[in-house]
């Protein structure tokens, strides 16, 4: 695609229940990565993939989080038993293996993820 | 550990005027990235312009620039001509050079005075 697209948008969910945010990253790039933007905070790092696999996933808070890019190009960060605290932006960024990172590194909009 | 601090959570400015966001960072490192990046309300993350520290020449882009004073480790960015579309959030952002990912400051919500 020409972005990167996270769907769905916007997402609220009771406390305790299983969430599903999906990621389509742009077509060929390599790289995804999983930021969570809290409100009044910039974006923290949760997890990134290098094809199928997690080559750095130091950034999830608990084993409550997971996340999953089974043929290397949609993810989906999966969270268990959510919790309050859980409410959040979530943020995809996706980049291709060549060139200067940040110059390819283009952001999704987002899921507004509402626990209540 | 790398921290990123803004300590300007809200900044206006007259249309076509100047305005300076500040940003400090901490590190160990000698060699590193640093970035200004704008958020609207569609929520995407925008790069705006980045610094290489190891660059002492400040980067420019258009009506933007930053003033990087390595040794205070401070990293500020001016925006000339100031727009109404440059409202939004504003983050402050470092990055390792072998890093993948950002570290990102509480960023600076800029308001845009017609």
């Amino acid at each position: 695609g020409a972005g990167v697209s996270q769907t769905p948008s916007n997402k609220v969910t009771e406390k305790g229940k299983y969430v599903e945010l999906r990621c389509d990253p742009i077509s060929g790039h390599t790289a995804l990565y999983w930021y969570r933007q809290s409100l009044g905070q910039g974006p923290e790092f949760l997890i990134y993939f290098q094809g199928t696999g997690a080559a750095d996933d130091s950034g999830l808070p608990n084993d409550r989080f997971f996340a999953v890019r089974p043929e290397g190009s949609v993810s989906t960060l999966k969270i268990q038993r959510t919790e309050r605290g859980d409410s959040a932006v979530y943020l995809c960024a996706s980049s291709p293996t060549t060139g200067p990172l940040e110059y390819g590194y283009t952001f999704g909009s987002g899921t507004r993820l509402t626990v209540v | 550990a790398q921290t990123v601090t803004q300590s300007q959570p809200e900044m206006s400015v007259q249309e076509a005027e100047t305005v300076t966001l500040s940003c400090t960072y901490d590190t160990s490192e000698s060699d590193y990235y640093l970035f200004w990046y704008k958020q609207p309300p569609s929520r995407q993350m925008i790069l705006v312009i980045r610094q290489e520290a190891y660059k002492q020449q400040n980067a420019t882009e258009n009506r933007f620039s930053v003033n990087f004073q390595k040794a205070a480790k401070s990293f500020s960015l001016k925006i000339s001509d100031s727009q109404l579309g440059d409202a939004a959030m504003y983050f402050c952002a470092y990055r390792t050079l072998t890093g993948n990912q950002f570290y990102f400051g509480t960023g600076t919500s800029l308001t845009v005075i017609p």
